[in-house]
């Protein structure tokens, strides 16, 4: 089955930039959308089609896609952005939706 | 406002059954696939199911096949989660969402709240 890796953890001190990994066999062909989550709340979209933001998630939140990585940055991070993030693209070859591994941000 | 809401969790003993309901609210419900997402106690995201507009077609992560069914009624803005033969595996917070509108490019843009299922004697 398809598998998308994200790293378990990463830190940042606020006011600077959080850069969060996702990786899959041939991912570049595929749509990437990411997720924020935070303790006891369900997920909410903040990135859609690998770049594009949801009305009302702020600027700092951007998207990238490039080769065999997609990436979700958060500029400027706030203690607010603290949260589990989770990477997903829809496999049609087993038409099965798949997460990534899930990253946990910690804001220093 | 488009609203999700879970309910029918709990606890149930291993081999036995639950059914959960999700009833949504604020949108065209027969204009939208609708899906069921899991999330184990402390572990990330899994994709359980998910069904077409009209329900014609169901789709089913590999670990639920045959055990789990998905069912929606639009005249009540409800979809449904069959669960037989459960397994202490399947204790997790059951998510319902609504998928995008664009097919090829599967997303989930709202959630429920969660509800907990807890499969165990």
């Amino acid at each position: 089955s398809y598998v998308l890796t994200q790293p378990p953890s990463v830190s940042v001190a606020p006011g600077k930039t959080a850069r969060i990994t996702c990786g899959g066999d041939n991912v570049g062909t595929k749509t990437v959308h990411w997720y924020q989550q935070k303790p006891g709340q369900a997920p909410l979209l903040v990135i859609y089609y690998d770049k594009d933001r949801p009305s009302g998630i702020p600027e700092r939140f951007s998207g990238s896609h490039s080769g065999n990585t997609a990436s979700l940055t958060i500029s400027r991070v706030e203690v607010g952005d603290e949260a589990d993030y989770y990477c997903q693209v829809w496999d049609f070859t087993t038409d099965h939706c798949v997460f990534g591994t899930g990253t946990k941000v910690t804001v220093l | 406002e488009v609203q999700l809401v879970e309910s029918g969790g709990g606890l149930v003993q291993p081999g036995g059954s639950l059914r959960l309901s999700c009833g949504a609210s604020g949108f065209t419900f027969g204009s939208y696939y609708m899906s069921w997402v899991r999330q184990t106690p402390g572990k990330g995201l899994e994709w359980v199911a998910d069904i077409k507009r009209d329900g014609s077609e169901m789709y089913y992560v590999d670990s639920v096949k045959g055990r789990f069914t998905i069912s929606r009624d639009n005249a009540k803005n409800l979809v449904y989660l069959q669960m037989s033969s459960l397994r202490a595996e399947d204790t997790a917070v059951y998510y319902c969402a609504r998928r995008g509108r664009d097919d090829y490019n599967p997303l989930f843009d709202y959630w429920g709240q969660g509800i907990l299922v807890t499969v165990s004697s």
